[in-house]
């Protein structure tokens, strides 16, 4: 499969706990961006990454995410104390450049309990 | 930050009609616009894109048109199919050096046989 891919795609933690989820971006990619998606709603951009330096952060991303992309091949996401409210579907996505078709992974649906 | 806002958030037409779905957006320096189908279960996938220095866009039964001194583009579908019944996302990439999506609400299309 020479798409987006994600891992897990599905993940049920308790509240608290600390989750990490795993992005493998198309190879010849050097953009990789994670968005979060909730129900009705259109994807947040969350942070990207230019091979591995991380260029942008929204103001979404509290200090209790983290995300590493130390190759520049593959990301990881972390949340650290999770809340009820985290509870979403995470995407990555990664691009050619800035500017240009953004594939999108099938998500990590996170739900908090 | 950029502010995208998207209508109707439903929209049902007869098999064979056309649909529009519109969105406008706030900062004047975006200068990418791309157009995602997502269906259910599923990850968004891009369906069409304009860049600002382009008023329109067409690709079969697909066009985009982009009003930039109105600050405002639209998604146009023609002869419409079952297959087109989804969740449309717009979306606006700003200037000023950031790379991240600012994702509309999105519009639940439904296609009536």
């Amino acid at each position: 499969d020479t798409g987006v891919s994600q891992d897990p795609r599905h993940k049920i933690t308790k509240r608290g706990q600390n989750v990490t989820f795993r992005c493998d971006p198309i190879s010849e990619h050097n953009r990789l961006y994670w968005y979060r998606q909730t129900l009705g709603q259109g994807p947040e951009f969350l942070t990207y990454f230019q091979n591995e330096a991380q260029l942008e952060k929204s103001r979404l991303l509290s200090d209790r995410f983290s995300a590493e992309r130390p190759k520049g091949s593959f990301s990881t996401l972390e949340i650290q104390r999770t809340e009820q409210g985290d509870s979403a579907m995470y995407l990555c996505a990664s691009t050619q450049g800035g500017g240009t078709e953004a594939f999108f992974g099938q998500g990590t649906r996170l739900t908090v309990v | 930050g950029e502010n995208v806002e998207q209508h109707p958030s439903t929209l049902s037409v007869q098999e064979g009609d056309s649909a529009v779905i519109k969105c406008t957006y706030s900062d004047s320096a975006s200068n990418y616009f791309p157009w995602y189908k997502q269906e259910l279960g599923k990850r968004p996938q891009l369906i069409i894109d304009i860049r600002s220095n382009v008023g329109e866009k067409k690709d079969q039964r697909i066009a985009v048109t982009l009003n930039k001194t109105a600050k405002h583009f639209s998604l146009h579908i023609t002869e419409t199919q079952p297959e087109d019944s989804a969740v449309y996302f717009c979306a606006a990439k700003p200037g000023g050096g950031a790379d991240g999506l600012t994702f509309g609400k999105g519009t639940h299309l439904i296609i009536q046989p």
